[in-house]
């Protein structure tokens, strides 16, 4: 079955940098657009960008471009958010998703992992 | 920049009553509009896609609409496990962006 296992998550002091990993499991990884999701304690939702299926075109939230960087190793089924410049609100519960064909919805999302921006 | 609103912020209701949950964008726009059930501690949950396509799995109780730039969500009769927040979510494809709302909290009277 499709899995979805983000890691990489823990606590950083602000201004350093974290590397999230998104590992993929039960499907054809290199065909499908994957993207990122975070949910800051208490509040929605908030979408951080998104990665082409080949991994060559990439878009971003107003919010976090130029900090955040997606990318992708389809021969390892994983995906990357590198986060730079971390600030205490990026405090947040960081999700993977899969995009359905068409940009349609997120079918399958992982269980999602915290990151925490502190002194 | 489109903004996404949904209405209302919290609904307040008992088991086997219908739930309406909606959703507008400020701009009328090419765009795809999916439904998400999001509970604690779980990962969140595509229920409807395309605006008005129920995803594998999803309970016939669950129905999405749509009416140019106005959407919902409607819940006919509400299971001890439909309580939990759910949010709408836009795309817009040129550039591609994606656009949250801010959630409905559906509660258990």
């Amino acid at each position: 079955q499709v899995q979805l296992v983000e890691s990489g998550g823990g606590v950083v002091q602000p201004g350093r940098s974290l590397r999230l990993s998104c590992a993929a499991s039960g499907f054809s990884f290199g065909r499908y657009t994957m993207t990122w999701v975070r949910q800051a304690p208490g509040k929605g939702l908030e979408w951080l960008g998104l990665i082409s299926y080949d991994g060559d075109n990439e878009h971003y939230a107003d919010s976090v471009k130029g900090r955040f960087t997606l990318s992708r190793d389809n021969s390892k089924n994983t995906m990357f958010l590198q986060m730079d410049s971390l600030r205490p609100d990026d405090t947040a519960v960081y999700y993977c998703a899969r995009e359905l064909t068409g940009g349609l919805g997120f079918d399958y999302w992982g269980q999602g992992t915290l990151v925490t921006v502190s002194s | 920049e489109i903004v996404v609103t949904q209405s209302p912020a919290n609904l307040s209701l008992s088991p086997g009553e219908r739930a309406t949950l909606s959703c507008w964008a400020s701009q009328s726009v090419s765009t795809s509009l999916a439904w998400i059930q999001h509970k604690p501690g779980q990962a969140p949950r595509l229920l409807i896609y395309d605006a008005s396509n129920r995803a594998p799995g999803i309970p016939a109780r669950f129905r999405g609409s749509a009416s140019g730039a106005d959407f919902g969500l409607t819940i006919s009769s509400l299971e001890p496990e439909d309580f939990a927040v759910y949010y709408c979510q836009l795309r817009t494809n040129r550039p591609p962006r994606i656009t949250f709302g801010g959630g409905t909290r559906v509660e258990m009277k």
